[in-house]
Formats: C-alpha cells, structure tokens, sequence
C-alpha cells in the first residue's frame, strides 16, 4: 500500500530535551515536505526537500533541521524543543512536478513541557 | 506575497442539500490550487487540483471546485451533501517553481441528518 508513515503518533517531552520524528514514503517520491498545524493557522511549511540531500527551509523553518540522505527518508529533528514548538506535524511527499498531490501522513502530535 | 484565505471557520449544511467552502487566493504568476480534507486523527488526503484548462474541476466523492481567475477564488462545491463529508478542509495553492505549497486556516464543513 503507498503510504507516508510518521512514527511516534504522539509525544511527550521536556524542554530542551532533542528528539527526532521519523518519516518514510514508500512512493519513490522526490519531493518530501514537514508541516505544522495549529488552530485557526491552517499547515505552515517547515522544511522541503526536492530529491535526496537537497532541503530548503519553509515559512516556520526556527528550532528545526532536517537530512534527506536517502529519497524515502526525511526525519524532522528538534534539537533543544521549546514549548511554542507543541503542534500537530505532517510530513508530505509527492512525485515532483507543478502539478503533482502531496501525500500525507498521519502526523505526530508533540506537546513540550 | 502568497497567500490563501478560507473566510469561514464552520460552515453548517443539511444533508442533501447543496455545498460551497470558500476560497481565495493570492499568488505571483499561475496559480496551481489544492482541495484536501482532513478526517479527526488522520492525514489530509487530496481531493482535486486545478493545474490549467476547464474552470469547472471534478474530484473525488461527488466534489468540484470553480477556478475563477478574475476573483482569485476556487471554491469548493458539492451538490448534495451527505453526514459523511463532516470535516476539516484546507484550500492549497503551490507557485510556479513548486517548491512551497501554501495553505488556508481550514473550514470546519458540518452536515447535519
């Protein structure tokens, strides 16, 4: 089944405290991209990233890295979390092109204490 | 600047009768705009696109959306609404050079029986 898994669903953890949210496409999809989402904000852009170690940042790209060292694989790292970082994350991959679908995952609820 | 605006936060319908969730737009060169929809606890999944061509889209489960370049809007619409499609929609649109999407704050869509 094509998918976009996003692994851990939920998180809990303290400020300052690093952690890494894993993402994998199983699409052979170029591009892959993380969001969040927060109320009455709609999804804002973190990072993106065309094709395997090329990443760009996004609209909200502070307090956050990411890798792109293999094509199904773009993890959302969060070196010293703060508590504005609690969110709802998507990651999104799709095939590349002006007119192609992202493809979304279940996403990671993070709350930051 | 980009932008998308979705200018209502709910919008209340009865079953069978008719549907619209509101879009506009603002973007630099041709605009490729997005319908997604987003079920309590999981991902967006993808509706319909407007790349270029008729101004009327079909997408998926019964839904279409209007491109009306003069008024930046691309409006989503349904005939006849069903309790099923109670959810959160977001409006997307992505430039030119797709590297960034850009989403709107999301319309909680309620059909009541």
């Amino acid at each position: 089944e094509a998918q976009v898994t996003q692994n851990p669903r939920y998180l809990i953890t303290v400020t300052g405290k690093k952690l890494t949210v894993t993402c994998s496409q199983n699409m052979n999809h170029e591009y892959m991209s993380w969001y969040r989402q927060d109320p009455g904000l709609g999804l804002r852009q973190i990072y993106y990233s065309m094709n395997v170690e090329v990443t760009d940042k996004g609209d909200v790209p502070e307090g956050y890295k990411v890798s792109r060292k293999e094509k199904r694989n773009f993890p959302l790292i969060l070196e010293s979390p703060s508590p504005n970082q609690t969110s709802l994350y998507f990651c999104a991959s799709a095939r590349g092109g002006n007119n192609s679908p992202l493809h979304f995952g279940n996403g990671t609820r993070l709350t930051v204490t | 600047a980009q932008s998308v605006a979705q200018p209502e936060d709910q919008v209340n319908v009865a079953e069978g009768n008719p549907l619209t969730v509101k879009c506009t737009y603002s973007v630099s060169g041709n605009p490729y705009l997005f319908w997604y929809v987003q079920y309590p606890n999981r991902g967006l999944q993808f509706l319909l696109k407007y790349i270029t061509g008729d101004n009327l889209v079909k997408g998926s489960y019964g839904f279409e959306a209007e491109f009306n370049k003069s008024q930046t809007s691309f409006h989503l619409k349904k005939p006849s609404a069903l309790v099923s499609d109670s959810a959160l929609y977001f409006c997307a649109v992505s430039s030119g050079n797709f590297n960034k999407f850009y989403f709107g704050s999301g319309t909680k869509l309620n059909v009541k029986p």
